[in-house]
């Protein structure tokens, strides 16, 4: 299958500092990349979808000024949680889907802990 | 809306047993129908799908699954299990005939016992 590299894999922050994930598409043009989130022992929730060249669509309850989300080429998009807190906590994936694709490809996943 | 549901959240089975996790899920058309399987500490590597056609699909690692229209189940199946498929599985529908919106069931952990 396709590889979706996202980094870092785990970042530890104290409350009020902001955190850059990043979401590589390594192996084919990604137009749409999303942005999910997933509490221990539960589901994937969607955040965001994130669109090459436009603005997010963000889901219901997720607050577009706290969660930056950057899409800048087709193979990288960003995720940045400004001034985390601890309940910002979680586990964190990306992925990808490619033009003309109807597979979404998963990252490994960022660990965020904040203190 | 789309919906998943995965009745088992936990599933043990003997190393060598037969395996089968349930997935129903509800959408008015045709769904594309997903199975993912995630690692503690990983993403989701996808083992199967199902958008058209036969309705029995094999996948990766000796994976198959059935897509049953009438009982609007997915379940995922695997003749012998192996340690190393201890893990969580995820069934997940894809509305409008792609796999943008994607909803995810609760997922089902498996453990092997040696």
């Amino acid at each position: 299958g396709a590889v979706v590299s996202q980094h870092p894999s785990r970042v530890i922050c104290k409350s009020g500092t902001s955190v850059k994930i990043e979401c590589r598409s390594l192996d084919f043009q990604a137009t749409t990349m999303f942005w999910y989130r997933q509490f221990p022992k539960q589901s994937l929730m969607l955040m965001a979808t994130s669109n090459e060249g436009s603005k997010a669509t963000y889901e219901q309850g997720v607050e577009k000024d706290k969660f930056l989300i950057n899409h800048a080429s087709l193979t990288l998009s960003t995720l940045t949680v400004t001034s985390a807190h601890p309940e910002d906590s979680s586990f964190y994936i990306c992925s990808s889907l490619g033009t003309g694709k109807n597979i979404q490809y998963f990252g490994a996943g960022t660990r965020l802990s904040v203190l | 809306a789309q919906s998943v549901t995965q009745p088992d959240i936990h599933i043990t089975v003997s190393e060598g047993a037969s395996l089968e996790l349930r997935c129903n899920y509800s959408y008015g058309a045709t769904p594309y129908l997903f199975w993912y399987v995630q690692s503690p500490g990983q993403g989701l590597q996808l083992l199967l799908k199902y958008f058209s056609g036969d309705t029995l699909v094999q996948g990766i690692k000796g994976f198959e699954a059935e897509f049953k229209r009438s009982q609007s189940s997915f379940n995922l199946r695997k003749p012998s299990v192996h340690w190393s498929d201890a893990a969580e599985y995820f069934c997940a529908v894809g509305a409008d005939g792609s796999a943008r919106q994607l909803t995810f069931g609760s997922g089902t952990q498996l453990t092997v016992l040696p």
